[in-house]
């Protein structure tokens, strides 16, 4: 079975340019979770989706960040424009359905922005 | 919202010793506790749950303890071995939202 897919694995842009962040989720979960990953902040939720339904949507991450599920096997995280700050690791992890909360987690796409 | 604090940020030990890794939560409608490892330049990957209708569970060398009223739960991992060296991360959710809150994470280093 794939695992999670996530491209690019790394990705540099210049302050301002909007990037999109790709992510396909284990065949069959209906749960889909963006997360970003640095050293100071450690790991945030961005956004959930339960079955292509948004469930959270990240809070303080709401105006530049922007998540959808395109179709139960597609996901992308848009953020625009991008600063500086949103250098990180961008973690995409899918779950399956029913009484299980184990996450399956992608490579991640490495952000830098300049 | 829920906080998750884990205790230790870096932890050394000697191969074949045991390394206990400590967490506290605040939310007490919070009912699922994961344990997940990052190997150097990976992802994160699943190593170990326990539900609060339970107070122990053990997966071969991995020990998870869940004190619910103290709020603590915390991982053991026995006979340790150098390919244990990674980032543990403690996290936490209700299992309504399946929305997990993660500890900072914890460097473990087992020596040879």
């Amino acid at each position: 079975d794939a695992g999670v897919t996530q491209t690019p694995r790394h990705e540099v842009a210049e302050k301002g340019q909007t990037i999109i962040l790709k992510c396909e989720p284990v065949s069959g979960h209906n749960d889909l979770f963006w997360y970003r990953q640095t050293k100071i902040q450690g790991l945030e939720l961005l956004s959930y989706f339960r079955s292509k339904s948004l469930m959270e949507d990240g809070g303080a991450f709401k105006d530049r960040f922007k998540a959808e599920m395109l179709n139960s096997s597609f996901s992308t995280l848009k953020i625009q424009p991008t600063e500086p700050k949103d250098s990180a690791v961008y973690l995409c992890a899918s779950k399956g359905t029913a009484n299980t909360g184990q996450l399956y987690f992608g490579e991640g796409s490495k952000l830098t922005v300049l | 919202g829920e906080k998750v604090e884990q205790h230790e940020s870096t932890l050394s030990v000697r191969e074949g010793d045991s390394a206990v890794i400590n967490c506290t939560y605040t939310d007490t409608a919070s009912s699922y506790f994961p344990w997940y490892k990052q190997e150097a330049g990976k992802s994160l990957h699943f190593v170990i749950d326990i539900r609060s209708n339970v107070d122990r569970k053990q997966s071969q060398r991995l020990i998870v303890l869940l004190d619910k009223k103290a709020k603590r739960f915390s991982l053991h991992i026995t006979a340790t071995q150098p390919e244990d060296s990674a980032i543990y991360f403690c996290a936490a959710s209700d299992s309504g939202s399946w929305q997990l809150i993660f500890g900072s994470g914890t460097q473990l280093t087992v020596m040879p």
